[in-house]
């Protein structure tokens, strides 16, 4: 299994602005995720975090709005842009590790936009 | 593009009682199905993977079936308990690692 840690676990930030959400894995993992769970809805990929490249993103979601980083096997970054009220979500990373399929979650951060 | 259905989107039952919790998908070329618990406000607990070699896991008082043929998941959870009531939620991995969610079941056990 993983460990999983993401800061901040919750934030209220104005439109316009942008934030930057960290997550933090306590070993090596394969795979990285980014996922989003707006209010009442089940979740939705954003995209991958390809460690060393480029993230990899999902129908509907663009890297001029959510940019990730990912520099390391154990860690990634997630920013939220120029947000706006319906940026108001759960937004969750989700790792594999080394040699499984089976996936793990951090504890999410809670984000609402005023 | 995967779709997963879970019914019912709510159920409340006393202490004691079986929980049946559904899961049904449209496309059978899944590589996994993966059961999670989640807490309000909180993230993602994994409870079982299957394979889609497999028919069943089964951990404690968890159990869960696939039928890919029918393109169904059930997770069953047996002597409910009030720290039982969460949202489950059924996922449906690829190859690739990614994973379709379907729309929770959100129980409630009633001491």
């Amino acid at each position: 299994s993983a460990v999983i840690s993401q800061k901040p676990s919750r934030d209220i930030c104005q439109r316009g602005t942008s934030l930057t959400i960290q997550c933090q894995v306590d070993s090596q993992v394969t795979m990285m995720f980014w996922y989003r769970q707006q209010p009442g809805q089940s979740l939705t990929l954003i995209a991958t975090a390809n460690q060393g490249s480029e993230a990899t993103y999902e129908s509907g979601f663009v890297i001029d709005k959510f940019p990730i980083s990912r520099p390391n096997l154990t860690f990634s970054t997630l920013t939220v842009s120029n947000m706006s009220p319906e940026d108001s979500s759960i937004y969750l990373c989700s790792v594999s590790v080394l040699g499984g399929y089976e996936q793990y979650f951090g504890p999410g951060t809670r984000l609402t936009v005023t | 593009k995967q779709e997963v259905t879970q019914i019912p989107a709510a159920l409340s039952v006393p202490e004691g009682e079986n929980l049946v919790l559904n899961c049904s998908f449209t496309d059978s070329a899944i590589y996994n199905l993966q059961w999670f618990r989640q807490d309000p406000g909180k993230g993602l607990t994994s409870l079982l993977l299957i394979q889609s070699s497999q028919r069943e896991q089964t951990s404690g008082r968890l159990n869960a079936s696939l039928d890919k043929s029918s393109g169904r998941s059930t997770l069953y959870i047996a002597a409910s308990q009030p720290g039982d009531s969460a949202t489950y939620l059924c996922a449906l991995g690829s190859n690739d690692y990614k994973l379709s969610f379907g729309a929770g079941t959100t129980v409630t056990v009633r001491a």
